[in-house]
């Protein structure tokens, strides 16, 4: 079993759909990391929380820390939208190394 | 936000050729820079960490002798594929951290192809 499990794995809807992308993960963590995968590769970093609730435009994101869950939204979902999205943690021992869940491939059809 | 430029996009090349990738911070001094490889539909794969001014440490299982890194600087670090064959192809993928346990921030990814 993978220490960070994403679900689904993949996703297909409709504009407009409010889409959610689950994160559980095993380890103890100092930090959880979402992260955008576009199709060409490039990686953008959406959300690094450590607690609560964060914000940025049609993205939310969610952390709790005593289920060891975390979950991604997007509200009033896009095409652009379409790609894969990564949970990546921080485990407490302090190594700065991530470890990344298996990915969601998000598909969101005009 | 924190920029990371990764260094070719794309390369493609004959087996036999060394290959040099380079990832530099761009508005932020990285004291830690990590290499990746992703094969197509799969995850992220670490394979080596480097601190400024020291030795990389490589996950098990990757040749140091093949896959050089050098991070001279607080900018800069690169990775040498040597002597590539056709298995190296892959996507190479940097991210670059500052201290403090700061987000790990990527650049683009370079597509290394092997003929």
């Amino acid at each position: 079993k993978n220490e960070v499990e994403q679900s689904p794995q993949n996703l297909t809807a409709q504009e407009g759909e409010f889409i959610t992308i689950n994160c559980s993960y095993s380890v103890g963590i100092s930090a959880l990391h979402w992260l955008q995968q576009h199709p060409g590769g490039g990686i953008v970093s959406l959300f690094m929380l450590s607690s609560g609730k964060k914000k940025h435009g049609r993205l939310i994101a969610t952390i709790n820390i005593q289920e060891k869950h975390s979950s991604l939204h997007i509200t009033a979902s896009h095409p652009r939208d379409s790609a894969v999205y990564i949970c990546a943690v921080l485990p407490v021992s302090g190594t700065y190394k991530y470890i990344f869940g298996t990915g969601t491939r998000l598909k969101v059809l005009a | 936000g924190a920029v990371v430029s990764q260094h070719p996009s794309r390369v493609i090349c004959k087996s036999g050729t060394s290959v040099k990738i380079e990832c530099r911070s761009l508005d932020f001094q990285a004291t830690t820079m990590f290499w990746y490889r992703q094969f197509p539909k799969q995850s992220l794969m670490l394979m080596a960490t480097s601190n400024e001014g020291s030795k990389a440490t490589y996950e098990q299982g990757v040749e140091k002798d093949k896959f050089l890194i050098n991070h001279a600087s607080l900018t800069l670090s690169t990775l040498t594929v040597t002597s590539a064959h056709p298995e190296d192809s892959s996507f190479y993928i940097c991210s670059a951290t500052g201290p403090f346990n700061q987000p790990q921030h990527f650049g683009d990814g370079t597509r290394l192809s092997i003929l």
